[in-house]
């Protein structure tokens, strides 16, 4: 089985700043990873994936995430973001192949992006 | 042109009263979910089914049921419903096959099941 941490419930932060969502994830077997974004109203879209190669996954949107086997983390990063970044942000992990191939999702950060 | 579609977008209802959820898929995926997100915003898997065919059923109440008349559709009955059941629910497809689990998942905009 796995499961997702999602460190923080909310991060509110300032227009033009930085910005780090940590995930950080339990599994006994090797696993894909995601982000998700869910804008007000909306279904989750998909912001990037990690499957394998290099660590470090550009997604849409300026975001990026950093996988860290040893840690067991992907965090995700934008170096700055917009108030229409402002929105729930999932990390997701599914198991390699000979799992159940079902993503198993964390609770969510919610992103508030102050003007 | 919505790839994941679900309808009724707000569902109120009374406690006790039968309700369905309809979603369909126009991107010839094999594999749909059903997801419910808490007032939290947690989102559980319920449901999944692969060509017509059930294959994750997590714990949910067996007044859930789900009904997939062909693969482009996924409905979602609850019978007898309970305050509880209050939710936004999601419905998801993705391709399935060899690349199974590295695909995304597309989701429906959600329906907000409000049980009074």
């Amino acid at each position: 089985a796995q499961s997702v941490t999602q460190l923080d419930s909310q991060v509110p932060v300032f227009e033009e700043a930085p910005v780090e969502l940590r995930c950080n994830y339990s599994s006994s077997v090797s696993v894909y990873l995601f982000w998700y974004v869910q804008y007000p109203n909306q279904g989750l879209q998909l912001l990037l994936k990690y499957l394998s190669g290099s660590t470090l996954v550009k997604g849409i949107n300026g975001f990026e995430a950093e996988f860290n086997k040893s840690q067991t983390s992907f965090h995700l990063r934008k170096p700055s973001v917009h108030i229409s970044d402002t929105a729930e942000y999932f990390c997701a992990v599914t198991p390699l192949p000979g799992g159940s191939y079902i993503p198993t999702f964390g609770r969510g950060t919610s992103l508030i992006v102050h003007p | 042109d919505t790839a994941v579609s679900q309808t009724p977008k707000y569902l109120v209802t009374q406690m006790g009263n039968d309700k369905s959820i309809k979603c369909e898929q126009n991107l010839g995926h094999d594999t749909m979910y059903w997801y419910k997100q808490d007032s939290k915003k947690f989102l559980k898997i319920m449901f999944s089914y692969n060509n017509k065919e059930l294959i994750i059923n997590e714990t949910v109440p067996n007044r859930f049921s789900p009904k997939s008349p062909d693969k482009a559709h996924l409905n979602l009955h609850i019978n007898s419903l309970e305050l509880g059941d209050s939710a936004v629910y999601f419905c998801a497809s993705s391709p399935a096959g060899r690349t199974f689990g590295q695909e995304k998942l597309f989701f429906g905009s959600g329906t907000q099941l409000s049980v009074l």
